[in-house]
């Protein structure tokens, strides 16, 4: 299940299970997503991207779902393996108060896979 | 082909005393970013670069923090006068020229800063 509190989002799955990962974003001016990937002691790693003319993209075993009427972004994992146990966060490009667009990236969600 | 290096890896600092961190892009990026991570948080932007230009530095600390991506040589965050405060995980990522806004970033392994 899912919890949410003082430390990060944790989502805990049995291997083999299908996993989703939920974010909101916030600002529906925004096009483009990305999701990352981060391990412990890494810098985060580039999984899957996504335009706002897409609703949805698919890469090997993962999938982005784009609903931009509810600004919400998912990114499902199907076959869920000990090796995708990480912090996984969205990313929107967003128009930063110096006039660049940068990756905004939101609190990330921790992913615990049971072997 | 070697991604994103940053180094030290791990730097420990009294407070008032300076730190640098430093960041070599991915071989034909040509653009850098620096991020700041605290424990159980996100990635807070700091400063985007190009060689030899601040393009974005709006996350920065007015105060202490400077960067710089020189012609020859790697992107350099300095932390002056270091507080407490300033422990965290300091990420450089890289892309190519921003393409029609999608810049996907490669990030180095981090830099971890503890402030004594």
């Amino acid at each position: 299940g899912e919890s949410v509190g003082l430390h990060l989002p944790t989502l805990s799955v049995q291997e083999g299970d299908n996993s989703i990962i939920n974010c909101a974003y916030s600002n529906s001016a925004s096009d483009y997503f990305i999701w990352y990937k981060q391990e412990s002691g890494k810098g985060p790693q580039f999984i899957i991207d996504i335009r706002s003319n897409m609703d949805k993209r698919q890469g090997q075993r993962v999938t982005v779902l784009l609903n931009k009427t509810v600004k919400h972004l998912s990114l499902q994992i199907a076959a869920t393996q000990p090796g995708d146990s990480a912090v996984y966060f969205c990313a929107e490009n967003k128009l930063a108060s110096g006039g660049s667009y940068i990756p905004t990236f939101g609190r990330g969600t921790s992913l615990i896979v049971h072997p | 082909n070697a991604g994103v290096m940053q180094n030290p890896r791990h730097l420990v600092r009294r407070r008032g005393q300076e730190a640098r961190l430093r960041c070599s892009p991915m071989k034909g990026h040509s653009h850098v970013y620096w991020y700041r991570q605290l424990p159980e948080e996100g990635l807070k932007f700091m400063v985007y670069l190009q060689k030899e230009n601040i393009i974005d530095e709006s996350g920065m600390p007015k105060e202490r923090f400077s960067a710089e991506f020189p012609k020859e040589g790697p992107s350099i965050l300095r932390i002056q006068q270091v507080v407490r405060g300033d422990s965290a995980a300091y990420f450089c990522a890289s892309s190519p020229a921003y393409f029609s806004g999608a810049n996907v970033l490669t990030f180095g392994a981090g830099s971890r800063l503890t402030v004594l």
